[in-house]
């Protein structure tokens, strides 16, 4: 069965560095997704990503954070200057089409930013 | 404001007898509804989703889910509970037509005891 796959699965950096999150979405969806959940909190929304635009953020997806889909199969989430509050597991996504399309998601990565 | 409300952290329940899992939800609009799961160290899974139709609707593992619109809940079913079941769950809405993110709640763990 298709899966959405994150790598790494652990990433330990320290305050201030820059950290690129990678996956690689199911091969025929269109939409892309990043998602992040802080230990204990509900899991929220960071941005989508449809025809090589954002086309949704929401207001912690601020100019600290980009995405970009290299090639045709990655999909890529960067923090350029972490912070330790940026600790959290981040978890990418794709659906083959919007509206009421299945978001399917990866394993997660998670950042521990020190 | 848009949520999703599950009121219970945690659920107890014997293996072998029916299990509820809440969910209530407070968006404009047509709601796209879904409930997910997550087992320890692993991904969100899709487990059914509510766009249209027939207010009672079937998914993975023997789940399924009542929608309600005048009590704007989505509670999440199974006959029998199996000490598998285990896991955490997530209640998501995805607002309307106009967006593709998805609101969670802040997840509902359910612990079956053999």
């Amino acid at each position: 069965e298709p899966e959405v796959t994150q790598t790494p699965s652990h990433q330990v950096t320290q305050m201030g560095q820059e950290v690129i999150l990678r996956c690689v979405p199911i091969s025929n969806h269109l939409y892309f997704y990043w998602y992040r959940q802080i230990l204990g909190q509900k899991v929220e929304f960071l941005v989508s990503f449809y025809n090589n635009e954002i086309s949704e953020k929401s207001e912690i997806f601020d100019d600290q954070f980009s995405v970009e889909r290299p090639d045709g199969s990655n999909f890529t989430l960067k923090i350029r200057s972490t912070k330790l509050e940026d600790s959290a597991m981040y978890f990418c996504a794709s659906s083959e089409f919007g509206g009421p399309g299945v978001a399917f998601f990866g394993q997660g990565t998670r950042l521990t930013v020190v | 404001a848009q949520s999703v409300a599950q009121p219970e952290d945690q659920v107890n329940v014997a293996e072998g007898n029916p299990l509820t899992v809440k969910c209530t939800y407070s968006v404009s609009g047509n709601p796209y509804l879904f409930w997910y799961v997550q087992y320890p160290n692993r991904g969100l899974q899709f487990l059914l989703k509510y766009i249209t139709g027939d207010n009672l609707v079937k998914g993975s593992y023997g789940f399924e889910a009542e929608f309600n619109k005048s009590q704007t809940s989505f509670h999440l079913k199974k006959p029998s509970a199996l000490v598998s079941d285990s896991a955490l769950y997530f209640c998501a809405v995805r607002p309307g037509f106009n967006t593709d993110k998805l609101i969670f709640g802040t997840g509902t763990r359910l612990q079956v005891f053999p």
